[in-house]
């Protein structure tokens, strides 16, 4: 079993609608919660980062923990064309500085918004 | 700012021919960086870490290797490359205490 689950997708919207991406994990030692947006052929860019349960807000994007569920989400609203993108999630565990601090990386979810 | 670099931004090599990919990262000091391997519609595999000059470790045994022979360079090396090499590789680097990482433009390397 992998230890980050992420909806596949792929996911296709009409402009304007509101956009929810998951990733479920299993090792309760994850900490610290991020989302990255990479469009194609580029490298993935750092959306939102978040460490504690609740919402998280920033412009058209939320970023949602429930440590509880083990459960993350990140919406969109008013989704635009320029979202188009695949979406990454990513955490790390608690005190692992002297092992690199590694990022355990769900495989994506693609989102299309259609004009 | 910081500003990541890498390069070549797109390489074509046959099997069995040597590889080296560069990193340098500007703007910070001693930072952790990454070797990440992405394959068409697949996520991120880490390949190598290292948290400081001359220190590497391999995630992943297979026919690659790094290096760090200075603070804000990182290097991707094969002596003979595989088909299975193919894929998009990107680099990443992070400070000291944060979880964040960064990430460069990649390369996209093909093995023919």
């Amino acid at each position: 079993q992998k230890e980050v689950e992420q909806d596949p997708g792929p996911l296709s919207v009409p402009e304007g609608a509101i956009v929810s991406l998951n990733c479920t994990y299993s090792n309760s030692a994850f900490q610290y919660f991020m989302w990255y947006r990479q469009y194609s052929r580029k490298g993935p860019e750092l959306l939102m980062y978040t460490y504690s349960s609740g919402n998280k807000e920033d412009g058209r994007f939320t970023a949602q923990v429930d440590k509880s569920s083990k459960y993350i989400s990140l919406f969109i609203r008013d989704s635009q064309p320029s979202d188009s993108a695949t979406y990454l999630c990513a955490m790390s565990a608690f005190g692992e500085e002297t092992s690199g601090s590694r990022l355990t990386f769900g495989e994506g979810t693609q989102l299309t918004v259609n004009p | 700012s910081q500003t990541i670099h890498q390069w070549p931004a797109t390489l074509v090599q046959p099997v069995g021919s040597p590889l080296s990919l560069e990193c340098t990262v500007e703007g910070t000091s001693n930072p952790n960086l990454y070797w990440y391997r992405q394959a068409a519609g697949r996520g991120l595999q880490l390949l190598f870490y290292s948290v400081g000059i001359g220190q590497i470790s391999s995630e992943v045994p297979q026919n690659l290797s790094a290096s760090r022979p200075q603070d804000r360079q990182f290097i991707l090396s094969s002596k003979k490359l595989l088909l299975s090499d193919s894929g998009f590789y990107l680099c990443a680097w992070k400070r000291l205490g944060l979880d964040e990482q960064y990430f460069g433009p990649g390369t996209r390397l093909t093995v023919t």
